[in-house]
């Protein structure tokens, strides 16, 4: 079956440590995205990227860096720099930005402080 | 700018009776509007989704929306709840007007679906 998977599940981050969460698809998808989620303030686009090698900031894309080296692949680091980095994250894809399909959501990696 | 707003926090409602999740949007275009539901611990799923055409869209699980352009609304319904709807429901939106539009997600509707 064609989907999203996101490693590690949980992730426990120590003080001016950088981690990268993992995020898969198989659904040949062009369009790719990154989202925090905190209670109560639903979803916040940090990443997208349109098509391999090029991605672009969201709304909330300082702390963090992506890469887009294969379709299939959109890693997200979370650097020392984001300083309150203890949240849901979730991946998605779609088609391609502009499609009217929905995006296909992972499982999502939660990440904590040490 | 587009934005979704999720009036409510949580809706209760007993099991086999109509449940009614609501959601307004604001774009300057026309919209695509998408319902997600979210188990803990868990991605959001797909639900349904307005593009064009028909106002009442049906789409998984029994679940219903209805497309309102006057007062800018995109209303989750379903006839008769069951306990296994309890879950985290998020409207999303994206204008159609030209190029990339993100997609814009309202803030979760958590409901409960009382035996």
């Amino acid at each position: 079956d064609g989907g999203i998977t996101q490693s590690p599940k949980y992730l426990f981050r120590k003080e001016g440590q950088n981690v990268t969460l993992s995020c898969e698809q198989n659904l040949n998808h062009d369009a790719m995205y990154w989202y925090r989620q905190d209670p109560g303030q639903g979803l916040r686009l940090i990443y997208y990227s349109q098509i391999v090698n090029d991605f672009q900031k969201g709304d909330i894309a300082e702390g963090y860096s992506v890469s887009r080296e294969k379709k299939e692949s959109f890693p997200l680091t979370v650097t020392s720099a984001q300083k309150n980095p203890t949240a849901f994250y979730l991946c998605a894809s779609s088609p391609h930005t502009t499609s009217n399909q929905p995006q296909h959501f992972g499982d999502g990696t939660r990440l904590s402080i040490l | 700018a587009q934005s979704v707003a999720q009036p409510e926090d949580q809706v209760n409602v007993a099991e086999g009776n109509p449940l009614t999740v609501k959601c307004t949007y604001s774009v300057s275009g026309n919209p695509y509007l998408f319902w997600y539901v979210q188990y803990p611990n868990r991605g959001l799923q797909f639900l349904l989704k307005y593009i064009t055409g028909d106002n009442l869209v049906k789409g998984s699980y029994g679940f219903e929306a209805e497309f309102n352009k006057s007062q800018t609304s995109f209303h989750l319904k379903k006839p008769s709840a069951l306990v296994s709807d309890s879950a985290l429901y998020f409207c999303a939106v994206r204008d159609v007007s030209g190029g990339y539009q993100k997609v814009t997600f309202g803030t979760g509707t958590k409901l409960q679906v009382i035996p």
